[in-house]
C-alpha cells in the first residue's frame, strides 16, 4: 500500500500570502493517479485538482498542482479567507485509494 | 444537477446491525462508481471501498475488508454502506463520493452521515 505523507501538519499564514502544501508517496505514484482535496468544517470534501494538475469545475484560479513520480505539491497563490481549511492528497493505485493526512492552512 | 444524499445520522448501541445509504441523482447512476470515506473524529479521510452500480463490481480496502458491506440498488439509484455488528470504533462521519469519469478522483460527495455508537 502507497503512503501519502503531507507536509507541513500545519501552515500558518496570511490572507493574500502564498501556500505551497507537499505530498509525498512511498512509491512512485502516476500523475493520472494524484487528487487534491479541500475539507472544511460542516461540510463535505470538495475535489479542487485530478491528475495531479487539473483543476476540477469551478475551482478558482489560485489553486494550482503540481508534481510527478513521489513528489506532488498544491499552490494557492494568494490565500482568500475563505481558503483557511485542510487540504488532503490522494492518490490511486492497484484497485486501492489512499489519502494522506492532510495540512491544515491556518490564519496566522 | 448532480447530487447524492445521503441518510441521516444514526446512533445506535455496540453490537447493533446499520445500514446507510446514499442516493444519486442528476446524472446516469450506473455509468459511475459510488465510494464510501470515512472520517473519525478529529482525523482524517480513508477510504473504505467502492462500488459500480452497473454490474455491482466491488472493491475494499484490506483494512475494511470484512468490517463493513458495500451494496447498491440501481433501480432507485442508491448505494448502501452496512455493518452486522457495530463496534464504539465505528463512531465517525461517513461520504459516499462519485469517481469522477475516466479519472481517479471523487468529484460530488454527498452531505455525510455521522453515525455514533455508544452503549
Amino acid at each position: 500500500e502507497i503512503v501519502l505523507t503531507q507536509s507541513p501538519g500545519t501552515l500558518s499564514l496570511s490572507p493574500g500570502e502564498r501556500a505551497t502544501l507537499s505530498c509525498r508517496a512511498s512509491q512512485s505514484v502516476s500523475s493520472t493517479f494524484l487528487a487534491w482535496y479541500q475539507l472544511k468544517p460542516g461540510q463535505p470534501p470538495r475535489l479542487l485538482i485530478y491528475g495531479a494538475s487539473n483543476k476540477a469545475i469551478g475551482i478558482p484560479d489560485r489553486f494550482s498542482g503540481s508534481g510527478s513520480g513521489t513528489d506532488f505539491t498544491l499552490t494557492i497563490s494568494r490565500l482568500e479567507p475563505e481558503d483557511f481549511a485542510v487540504y488532503y492528497c490522494q492518490q490511486y493505485r492497484s484497485s486501492l485509494w489512499t489519502f494522506g493526512q492532510g495540512t491544515k492552512v491556518e490564519i496566522k | 444537477e448532480v447530487q447524492l444524499v445521503q441518510s441521516g445520522a444514526e446512533v445506535k448501541k455496540p453490537g447493533e446491525s446499520l445500514k446507510i445509504s446514499c442516493k444519486g441523482s442528476g446524472y446516469s447512476f450506473t455509468d459511475y462508481w459510488i465510494a464510501w470515506v470515512r472520517q473519525m473524529p478529529g482525523k482524517g479521510l480513508e477510504w473504505m471501498g467502492i462500488i459500480h452500480p452497473g454490474d455491482s463490481a466491488i472493491k475494499y480496502s484490506p483494512s475494511f475488508q470484512g468490517q463493513v458491506t458495500v451494496s447498491a440498488d440501481k433501480s432507485i439509484s442508491t448505494a448502501y454502506l452496512q455493518w452486522s455488528s457495530l463496534k464504539a470504533s465505528d463512531t465517525a462521519m461517513y461520504y459516499c463520493a462519485r469517481r469522477l469519469g475516466g479519472h481517479w478522483a471523487f468529484d460530488y460527495w454527498g452531505q455525510g452521515t455521522l453515525v455514533t455508537v455508544s452503549s
